[in-house]
């Protein structure tokens, strides 16, 4: 199992370019959450996907959109990029029942916005 | 006041050395407690999954859960330099797909 796969792993943007980012999960998991890290702010959460078809905003969702293609894929959209969402992005499948329902992190993707 | 709090470090400790890292929070609501390590550059990884309170070990790691004091703690015994890393405590109430983070303490353990 590859489990949580992220891709790409680097990206530069400049200001107004849109891009995505694109997560998958081979975990059979029904969750899915996108995250971005900054030092000294922890993760917080964009969006989330409770299971396929459904997803709801979190603690910073502006200026982003998801569509969850399917169980498997969950993926994170900048429709015009700027500086300030220079980050860290996580994507994180969870399952459910016991230590398999919680979140297990894909190895994220280092986003720069010039 | 933050949810969660987090001690950011950095603490060192030198090999062999027992190392104690902790969060406090504030809502009494919450249920399950984890604690991640993230590798520099890299995705964080679960280490250690607690439901409500009480302790549970898995190897050299202990974490425990004090809910009348809302604490949570993670112990490493005998440390190595492989477990130099930042070290996440994450928690949720029942029935809800959202996680509140600490900030994470970074661990450096010296050879």
């Amino acid at each position: 199992n590859a489990g949580v796969t992220q891709t790409p792993k680097f990206q530069v943007l400049k200001t107004g370019q849109s891009m995505t980012l694109q997560c998958a999960q081979d975990m059979n998991h029904n969750s899915m959450y996108w995250y971005r890290q900054d030092p000294g702010m922890g993760l917080r959460l964009i969006y989330y996907s409770a299971s396929e078809g459904t997803t709801d905003k979190g603690e910073v969702p502006n200026g982003y959109n998801v569509s969850r293609l399917n169980k498997r894929e969950f993926s994170l959209r900048l429709e015009s990029a700027a500086p300030s969402q220079t980050s860290v992005y996580f994507c994180a499948s969870r399952g459910v029942g016991g230590q398999e329902g919680e979140q297990y992190f894909g190895p994220g993707t280092r986003l720069t916005v010039t | 006041q933050k949810e969660v709090e987090q001690d950011p470090g950095p603490l060192s400790v030198p090999e062999g050395a027992i190392v104690s890292l902790n969060c406090t929070y504030s809502n009494s609501a919450f249920q399950y407690f984890m604690w991640y390590r993230q590798y520099s550059r890299k995705g964080p990884e679960l280490l250690m999954y607690t439901y409500s309170s009480g302790n549970k070990e898995d190897g050299r790691f202990t974490a425990q859960v004090d809910k009348s004091s809302k604490y949570i703690s993670l112990f490493i015994r005998d440390s190595q330099p492989s477990d130099s890393a930042t070290y996440l405590c994450a928690m949720r109430t029942s029935g809800t797909y959202k996680y509140i983070f600490g900030t994470g303490t970074r661990l450096k353990v010296l050879a």
